[in-house]
């Protein structure tokens, strides 16, 4: 199993400049996230899922948007890119109340 | 919101030490995890609990709830150990984790 994949690994985007992060897993978990992890700081949490065509704000949303058309995807979407969006975003997902599962990452850098 | 302190923030250890990383929340909760997270970023769960105690293989992790309170313990540390631990609590049933800031380790040989 793959389990949890994004895409892409490391991206530089200029201020202003809209970009689509890419999350799938499959192991049929209904419970999807989006963190992301600043220097210093721990993960917070941007957006969730809890099935197909159900999302929910997290702690940190503004800038972002997400969709969940199938259980297998959960893409995050930055609109006009800015300097403070500059992060490491996870994807993670999870059975009800069960341990989640992380993706590898994708270093965001926003100049 | 549950609020989760890990302490130390940053720990250095010999090989062969016996490390404890300590977390507290807040607020009661349905469950705890451990998480490790290697340099290079990619994050792995190493424990979920809700009482007691739980093993895998040199780390043991407690936890208790009256205290709110949790411990990680790893014996004989290895190089290999050196991460960020990272504690993580959920207030109930489906409700989103809530992330402690991490605790440093460095395993010198």
């Amino acid at each position: 199993n793959a389990g949890v994949t994004q895409t892409p690994k490391f991206r530089i985007l200029k201020i202003g400049q809209s970009m689509t992060l890419q999350c799938t897993q499959d192991m049929n978990h209904n419970y999807m996230y989006w963190y992301r992890q600043d220097p210093g700081m721990g993960l917070k949490l941007i957006y969730y899922s809890v099935g197909a065509g159900i999302t929910d704000k997290g702690e940190v949303p503004n800038g972002y948007n997400v969709s969940r058309s199938t259980t297998e995807d959960f893409p995050l979407r930055l609109e006009l890119a800015a300097p403070s969006q500059t992060s490491v975003y996870f994807c993670a997902s999870s059975s009800l109340a069960g341990e989640q599962y992380f993706g590898p990452g994708t270093r965001l850098t926003v100049t | 919101k549950n609020e989760v302190e890990q302490s130390p923030q940053n720990l250095t250890a010999q090989e062969g030490e016996f490390i404890t990383i300590n977390c507290s929340y807040s607020v009661g909760i349905s469950a705890l995890h451990w998480l490790q997270q290697h340099p290079g970023g990619g994050i792995v769960s190493l424990f979920m609990l809700s009482s007691g105690k739980k093993k895998h293989g040199r780390l043991i992790a407690t936890i208790n709830i009256q205290e709110k309170h949790s411990s990680l313990h790893i014996t004989a540390s290895h190089p290999r150990d050196s991460a960020v631990y990272i504690c993580a609590v959920r207030s109930s049933g489906n409700t989103p984790l809530v992330f402690g800031k991490g605790t440093r380790l460095s395993v010198i040989a």
